[in-house]
């Protein structure tokens, strides 16, 4: 069965400072990966994807993220955060056949001024 | 309509009484999921629709719960006999592709704060 970790529940970071987020996920097949961001009392926006190709993608809000297969990973990182930054970042794999994802527990980013 | 939208907003409602749940997809949008987020959790998968069928409702954690859509637009998500652990959030979102279209984003609503006292 597929899985996703985030190690991180909480991070801190000063603003205009570098964020990573970390994602480990379990899947015995070519992965689908995302990252969805959630604001306070919104839905979930979606950051960016990858499905094959480039292994660093762009998003949107200057976020990228880098597909490592090797290590099962799917880093988000910005190199320098806003206080609009602060918000549940959640990382989601998804199966080949349906777009049912499944979601790792999230990561909540506080950013100090 | 501009975005996914889901109501109420808020529910509470007393252990035992059942409840229903409304989401209101993105006009045309043939793909509608449901997602519950429990406090402290991640989302968990409930129950998809493609059009007016549900080829996986594999994540539906009882038989207390059912979901129905009809005209390829608004869904139900219904709850009987409620219980506390029922508290959460429960999501809607919608795509516009087919279930194995990856270029087609899920578009979630901002939810449905369901308290269970």
């Amino acid at each position: 069965a597929q899985s996703v970790t985030q190690p991180d529940i909480h991070i801190t970071v000063s603003e205009g400072a570098s964020l990573e987020l970390r994602c480990n996920y379990s899947y015995g097949a070519t992965p689908y990966l995302f990252w969805y961001v959630q604001s306070p009392g919104q839905g979930l926006q979606l950051l960016l994807k990858y499905f094959s190709g480039d292994t660093l993608v762009q998003g949107i809000k200057g976020f990228e993220a880098e597909f490592k297969r090797s290590q099962s990973s799917f880093n988000l990182r910005k190199p320098s955060v806003h206080w609009s930054d602060a918000a549940e970042y959640f990382c989601a794999v998804g199966r080949a056949a349906g777009n049912k994802l499944t979601f790792g527990g999230g990561t909540r980013v506080l950013v100090k001024p | 309509g501009a975005g996914v939208s889901q109501s109420p907003s808020n529910k509470v409602t007393e252990k035992g009484k059942d409840v229903e749940l409304r989401c209101d997809p993105i006009s045309g949008h043939t793909a509608l999921y449901w997602y519950r987020q429990s406090l402290g959790q991640g989302l968990e998968f409930l129950i998809y629709f493609q059009g007016n069928s549900a080829p996986d409702k594999s994540g539906l954690p009882s038989d207390r719960f059912s979901a129905e859509r009809t005209g390829g637009s608004v869904s139900t998500l219904t709850i009987q006999r409620t219980q506390q652990e029922d508290s959460a959030v429960y999501l809607c979102a919608s795509s516009s592709g087919q279930g194995s279209s990856y270029n087609s984003p899920l578009h979630f609503g901002n939810g449905t704060r369901l308290t269970v006292t």
